[in-house]
Order: structure tokens, then C-alpha cells, then sequence
């Protein structure tokens, strides 16, 4: 049971180039979110999505779009990377409800725009 | 605006004392996690306690809605403990937009 998968776990990008991170749980929950967390912050929500074929944006939405390709996967993609989102993304996944809306958590891709 | 305040922001330990970290939230809650993210940056849950008090060990955490807060307490604290210690939340009627404080980066030297 691997849990919340993300790839890749490290990537540099130069400024205006396009990238995806892709993430996959095998919980077979569904919610699932992004998340960035910068130095000094907690995570900041960039988008979720309450359940397969419907995502919303969060905190931070700006320069990213998401696309729920299943109930398992669900990716961000940086269409012209920009400095500022250098940072490391979290992925999760969640079963709505209390009382077990528990957020489990992927390892995180670093990411560097130079 | 919605807001989620952790204290202490920082926090140096000797190895078998015991703490206690706290965090204020602005609004009313439905989920309330608390989370702790080890050196190499790995995020596990700790607790989910919207209300009332759970133990694991030799952590526990008490959450009183009514008065927006929740603490959590470590007791004889090891190296291993070390890292940052965040609490999220889920405001009522906020659907599943999870709101995380800025953490209490915990250090525990032997």
C-alpha cells in the first residue's frame, strides 16, 4: 500500500517553462489537493478537488491549473514557471466525513525556477 | 479574515522535557489535524480531534471548540520529535479547504 505517490520528487525549471507533477493515491479516497509550502509559512492550498470531475481553487491558485484525470490522479501543471513558485508541493488525499477526513500526505517535489 | 496561530514559533528542548504547543483558530471548525513534519520533510498526521482530548503514547492533544484552541503535549521528549509541528483546520461551512498554521518548529538535543 504506497499511499500518496507524487513525481518526480526534484525538478529545476527555467523560467517559462512548462512542467506537471503528477500524483496517484491508492486509498481510494476522494479528495485530493496541492499544496506549497514556502520557507517560514505553513501549507498554503493551491487547488482541490472534493471528488472526481469537480476541482475548486484554494489560497494560491494563480499560475497553476489541476486536472482530476481520475478518482486515483491528480495533477498540477505550471503552464510558464515563474521565480516565485519555487517551492516544495504537497499532494493529499482525504475520505470526507467526520470522523475520518484525515489528510494523508505525498513525500513532496521540490521544485527550483531559475 | 480566517485565521490559524501557532505558538510557539520556535522551541529548544532538552531530551525528557516535557511541552505543550497551542493553536488559536478564528472561526468555528468541523476538522482540526495536527501534523508533524520530520527533518526530511515527510508530513504524517498525528491526531484528528475536533473536539475533546485523544492520547498516542506520549503525545496528546485537547481541542475546545468553544474557546478555539487546541494544545498539543509532548511528554519526555526524544530527538526524534524534532521538526515542525502544525495544526489545520477545516472551517465550518469551508468544505474541504484545509487552513494550516505556520507551524512550532521544534528542536529536542540530547
Amino acid at each position: 500500500n504506497a499511499g500518496v505517490t507524487q513525481t518526480p520528487k526534484f525538478q529545476v525549471l527555467k523560467t517559462g517553462q512548462s512542467m506537471t507533477l503528477q500524483c496517484a493515491q491508492d486509498m481510494n479516497h476522494n479528495s485530493m489537493y496541492w499544496y506549497r509550502q514556502d520557507p517560514g509559512m505553513g501549507l498554503r492550498l493551491i487547488y482541490y478537488s472534493a471528488s472526481e470531475g469537480t476541482t475548486d481553487k484554494g489560497e494560491v491558485p494563480n499560475g497553476y491549473n489541476v486536472s482530476r484525470l481520475n478518482k486515483r490522479e491528480f495533477s498540477l501543471r505550471l503552464e510558464s514557471a515563474a521565480p516565485s513558485q519555487t517551492s516544495v508541493y504537497f499532494c493529499a488525499s482525504s475520505e470526507p466525513g467526520a470522523p475520518k477526513n484525515i489528510q494523508y500526505f505525498g513525500a513532496g517535489t521540490r521544485l527550483s525556477v531559475l | 479574515g480566517i485565521q490559524v496561530e501557532q505558538s510557539p514559533p520556535d522551541l529548544i528542548l532538552q531530551e525528557g522535557a516535557n511541552s505543550t504547543l497551542r493553536c488559536n483558530f478564528s472561526d468555528s471548525v468541523n476538522n482540526l489535524q495536527w501534523f508533524h513534519q520530520n527533518p526530511w520533510g515527510q508530513l504524517i498526521n498525528l491526531f484528528y480531534i475536533p473536539s475533546g482530548t485523544k492520547q498516542n503514547g506520549r503525545l496528546s492533544a485537547t481541542t475546545v471548540a468553544t474557546e478555539r484552541y487546541s494544545l498539543l503535549y509532548i511528554s519526555s521528549s526524544q530527538t526524534t520529535d524534532s521538526g515542525v509541528y502544525f495544526c489545520a483546520v477545516t472551517f465550518s461551512g469551508g468544505y474541504q479547504k484545509v487552513t494550516f498554521g505556520i507551524g512550532t518548529k521544534l528542536q529536542v538535543i540530547p
